[in-house]
C-alpha cells in the first residue's frame, strides 16, 4: 500500500507560474522527501525534509512539513518547461529499509 | 563518479518465461533496493538488500525474487512471467539504507510481456 498520496494527480500550468504539488501521508515518520521522474527514466531526488523540520529551501524548491495534519507540499518557483515531470513524495516505513512512494503528481509546463 | 547502472534497458519476453535483471550501484553504496512501476499502480517497493542480505520485502508473489552479492551488484528474478508483469523495474542505491538517505536510481528496465 502506499503511504503518500499526491494531489493533484495532474496540473498544467505557463511557463513562469508557481506549481504547488501536495502530499499527505497515514503514519508517523522520521522524513519526507520528494523526487521526479522524467518520462520513462529513473527518479532523481530533489529535496529531503526531516520530521523536525516545517520549511525547507532549494533554489526555485520550497518544501513544507505539517506532521500535525501528516501532509506535506512542494512549491516551484516561476516553473520552466524543464520542470515538465512527474514529482513523487516517498516516507520511511516505519519498519525501516523501505521506501515508500506516493502515486506522483504530472506537471506540464507550457512554454 | 558513476551512477547507478541497470541493465537490460528493454526486454521483452513471452508468457511463462523468467528474466533476470542487474542493477550496479553507486561505488560505496551497499543498500539496493528495487521497485515496479506500473501506470495503474504507481512505484510498489519489491525488496531492499545489504551485505548480501534481504531486510525487507513487499507484498509480491514468490516469483520475484532477489539477490545481492558481495560487491553489492543487485539481481532480481522473475519466473512465469504473466501479462501483468510488464512494467518499468527501477533499482536505487544508497550508502546504508537508513533513515535520512537519499536514494539514487538507475534509468530502469522497461519488461514488456508478450
Amino acid at each position: 500500500s502506499q503511504q503518500g498520496e499526491e494531489d493533484p494527480q495532474a496540473l498544467s500550468i505557463q511557463e513562469g507560474e508557481n506549481a504547488t504539488m501536495n502530499c499527505s501521508y497515514k503514519t508517523s515518520i522520521n522524513n519526507l522527501q520528494w523526487y521526479r521522474q522524467n518520462s520513462g527514466r529513473g527518479l532523481v531526488h530533489l529535496i529531503l525534509i526531516r520530521s523536525n523540520e516545517r520549511e525547507k529551501h532549494s533554489g526555485r524548491l520550497r518544501v513544507t512539513l505539517d506532521t500535525s495534519k501528516k501532509s506535506s507540499s512542494l512549491l516551484i518557483t516561476a516553473s520552466r518547461a524543464a520542470d515538465t515531470a512527474s514529482y513523487f513524495c516517498a516516507t520511511d516505513d516505519t519498519g525501516g529499509f523501505k521506501t515508500i512512494f506516493g502515486a506522483g503528481t504530472r506537471l506540464f509546463v507550457k512554454a | 563518479k558513476a551512477g547507478v547502472t541497470q541493465t537490460p534497458r528493454y526486454l521483452i519476453k513471452t508468457r511463462g518465461q523468467q528474466v533476470t535483471l542487474s542493477c550496479s550501484p553507486i561505488s560505496g553504496h551497499r543498500s539496493v533496493s528495487w521497485y515496479q512501476q506500473t501506470p495503474g499502480q504507481g512505484l510498489q517497493f519489491l525488496f531492499e538488500y545489504f551485505s548480501e542480505t534481504q531486510r525487507n520485502k513487499g507484498n509480491f508473489p514468490g516469483r520475484f525474487s532477489g539477490r545481492q552479492f558481495s560487491n553489492s551488484r543487485s539481481e532480481m528474478n522473475v519466473s512465469t512471467l504473466e501479462l501483468g508483469d510488464s512494467a518499468l523495474y527501477l533499482c536505487a542505491s544508497s550508502l546504508g539504507g537508513g533513515f535520512h538517505e537519499k536514494l539514487f536510481f538507475g534509468s530502469g528496465t522497461q519488461l514488456s510481456v508478450l
